[in-house]
């Protein structure tokens, strides 16, 4: 129990162009996703904090207007990197929570190249 | 602002060896602390959670401790396989209300050698 999915597991595109990763819990409702950011040989690093039928809350440092976070379902969160530039080449992670005081439930993970 | 610290970054171990992992955070007033297992290009897989009050907790070879007093954490792993070789990582959530996001360690490369 408690699968999370993410789509796509690898994305390869050019600078300036939009892309949206999806991440669904597949068992699950989850009122609440979150979305980090690892770069090579350093920690997930959280970047927002997404709550179904409300807008995300942000970390410190991350742009709001650069990542945009949909939460539109019990089940789906989506984040879309947009207008990418090579900088933003990373590996993205998604989780869910079942509950207020359960643990998070990590997806695959999603590797963005941009060229 | 916490900060989460694992050493050695990265290890490697005969097959069959015991090791332990060392992990390290700067503020106390944690609600829980969790190891993680993460392979390459893959996601996290939960391995053991600690919650504040708890000392230990056990999943068959693996143990792990917890003195929230003194910041540390550890992750024992017994009789090591060439299977455990992953990158382990551990995190803690703050103590709090609403306080979910967790802080997470650059985590210990482990390699077990057949």
């Amino acid at each position: 129990g408690a699968v999370v999915s993410q789509h796509p597991s690898w994305v390869i595109c050019k600078s300036g162009t939009s892309v949206k990763i999806e991440c669904r819990s597949l068992d699950f409702q989850a009122t609440t996703m979150f979305w980090y950011r690892q770069f090579p040989k350093q920690s997930l690093m959280l970047m927002a904090t997404s709550n179904e039928g409300s807008k995300a809350t942000y970390e410190q440092g991350v742009e709001k207007d650069k990542f945009l976070i949909n939460h539109a379902s019990l089940t789906l969160s989506t984040l879309t990197v947009t207008s990418a530039h090579p900088e933003d080449s990373s590996f993205y992670i998604c989780s869910a929570k079942t509950g207020v005081n359960q643990p998070q439930h990590f997806g695959d993970g999603t590797r963005l190249s941009i060229l | 602002k916490q900060e989460v610290t694992q050493i050695p970054a990265a290890l490697s171990v005969p097959e069959g060896e015991n090791l332990v992992l060392n992990c390290s955070f700067t503020d106390s007033a944690i609600y829980n602390l969790q190891w993680f297992r993460q392979d390459p290009g893959k996601g996290l897989t939960s391995l053991l959670l600690i919650q504040s009050s708890q000392r230990e907790q056990t999943s068959g070879r693996l143990n792990a401790s917890l003195d929230k007093s003194s910041g540390r954490s550890t992750l024992y792993i017994a009789a090591s396989q060439p299977g455990d070789s992953a990158t382990y990582l551990c995190a803690v959530r703050p103590f709090g209300a609403g306080s979910y996001q967790l802080t997470f360690g650059k985590g210990t490369k482990l390699s077990v050698i057949p």
